[in-house]
């Protein structure tokens, strides 16, 4: 297994667009979840999933913001009508359960950036 | 409510030296707490992950101890090399649930030669 993936690994995009990130957890993962971070800050948590279903959406996680996980596998995160707040670092992450045996394991990230 | 706090936010060292990294945290209540490394503009590696019933792990030069009575949880690097420099973070369990992370701000290593 090839770790967490994430694509694209930067997006470059002007104020108003949509745009959409994908992530590929570790396969035998059942949980997935999605950070944001921004410079100088330690990673903030959007939403997580358990299989394919959405358990926790954070407050950070603003009506333009959708995250889908069909079938438990790949997840996608799209941001509608993107703000230039929205420029960060979009993290995800896996984990068997709650991470309480193997802790997380992040991707690579993709980098945003809003014009 | 889970808080984590790093200190220090940087540190510049040169070559060879060993390093203390501090983390601290509100909710005692964990399960483990995990290390993680950043390089610039790139995701997290995880470093060590320690379980609650440990009191330390070690990899390579890395050491990790976590006190869950004092809320704090030390990083240590021995024999630090250039190729260390980068961002650490520590993450504990939120409070009331398994369900997510709670991250520290970092703290922004640099060593030089």
């Amino acid at each position: 297994d090839t770790g967490v993936s994430q694509d694209p690994r930067h997006k470059i995009t002007k104020r108003g667009q949509n745009v959409t990130f994908r992530c590929d957890p570790i396969s035998e993962h059942n949980r997935l979840y999605w950070y944001r971070q921004t410079l100088g800050q330690g990673p903030e948590f959007l939403t997580y999933f358990q299989n394919e279903a959405q358990l926790e959406k954070s407050r950070l996680l603003s009506d333009r913001f959708s995250a889908e996980r069909p079938k438990g596998s790949f997840s996608t995160l799209e941001i509608q009508r993107t703000e230039q707040g929205d420029s960060a670092m979009y993290l995800c992450a896996s984990s068997l359960g709650g991470g309480r045996h193997y802790g997380y394991t992040f991707g690579s990230g993709t980098r945003l950036t809003v014009v | 409510k889970q808080e984590v706090t790093q200190i220090p936010a940087a540190l510049s060292v040169p070559e060879g030296e060993n390093l203390v990294l501090n983390c601290s945290f509100t909710d005692s209540a964990i399960y483990n707490l995990q290390w993680f490394r950043q390089d610039p503009g790139k995701g997290l590696t995880s470093l060590l992950l320690i379980q609650s019933s440990q009191r330390e792990q070690t990899s390579g030069r890395l050491n990790a101890s976590l006190d869950k009575s004092s809320g704090r949880s030390t990083l240590y690097i021995a024999a630090s090399q250039p190729g260390d420099s980068a961002t650490y973070l520590c993450a504990a369990p939120h409070s009331g649930g398994y369900n997510k992370l709670i991250f520290g701000a970092g703290t922004r290593l640099a060593v030089h030669p």
